[in-house]
């Protein structure tokens, strides 16, 4: 039973337009929400949080919404740039952080960003 | 500053042979520890945790094991690899909300 799904595995976006990432949850227990970008050979890097007493969390470029009642979160990044292409994992934490459950993730969006 | 070392960055081995991966942690003291597999295709699954010496968990049954012989020391473990342990291995620590990541280790069984 997937918790944490982002249904598009990628998404091509035009250099300078919005990209919107999705991931829905299941899990109501969830209260922090993360989203990750992993280029290829390297580990995930820490992009922006949010939680769940939130809807919204904005740094620079990059804006993460939260719905609770529909169990939604996006990740909207505008302007795109071409750094940004990278695959966006969307993570869920339980109260108190993610201890024995470690963050739940989601499965990846790859992120193409083109000229 | 708290900083992770995961080694190596890539590894190829036969099918059968062992397997150790290391991971250790500066500028923090006494860590979650994870290590996470992402397969290809698939997103990030979370293998073993640890929240102190000796004490590991694990949450999928396979034929990797883990240890913790020190405070920021994790070690992933194999004594007999198959062709399905290839993948891209994370070790990641924690003290709260929010993980930081190694750099990974990419594993192709052959």
């Amino acid at each position: 039973d997937q918790q944490v799904k982002q249904n598009s595995p990628s998404l091509s976006v035009q250099e300078g337009r919005i990209s919107i990432l999705n991931c829905d949850y299941t899990n109501s227990m969830f209260d922090y929400f993360l989203w990750y970008k992993k280029y290829p050979a390297e580990g995930p890097t820490f992009l922006i949080s949010i939680s769940s007493i939130k809807d919204k969390n904005e740094d620079g470029r990059f804006t993460v919404f939260l719905n609770k009642s529909a169990k939604h979160l996006s990740l909207h990044i505008v302007p795109s740039q071409p750094g940004d292409s990278a695959v966006y994992f969307c993570a869920a934490s339980p109260p108190g952080g993610g201890g024995a459950d470690g963050l739940t993730f989601g499965k990846g969006t790859h992120l193409i960003i083109q000229p | 500053s708290q900083t992770i070392h995961q080694w190596p960055a890539t590894l190829v081995q036969p099918v059968g042979s062992p397997l150790s991966l290391e991971c250790t942690v500066e500028g923090t003291s006494n860590p979650n520890l994870y290590w996470y597999r992402q397969a290809a295709g698939r997103g990030l699954q979370l293998l073993f945790y640890s929240v102190g010496i000796g004490q590991i968990s694990s949450e999928v049954p396979q034929n990797l094991s883990a240890s913790r012989p020190q405070d920021r020391q994790f070690i992933l473990s194999s004594k007999k690899l198959l062709l399905s342990d290839s993948g891209f291995y994370l070790c990641a620590w924690s003290l709260s909300y929010g993980y930081t990541f190694g750099s990974g280790t990419r594993l192709t069984v052959v």
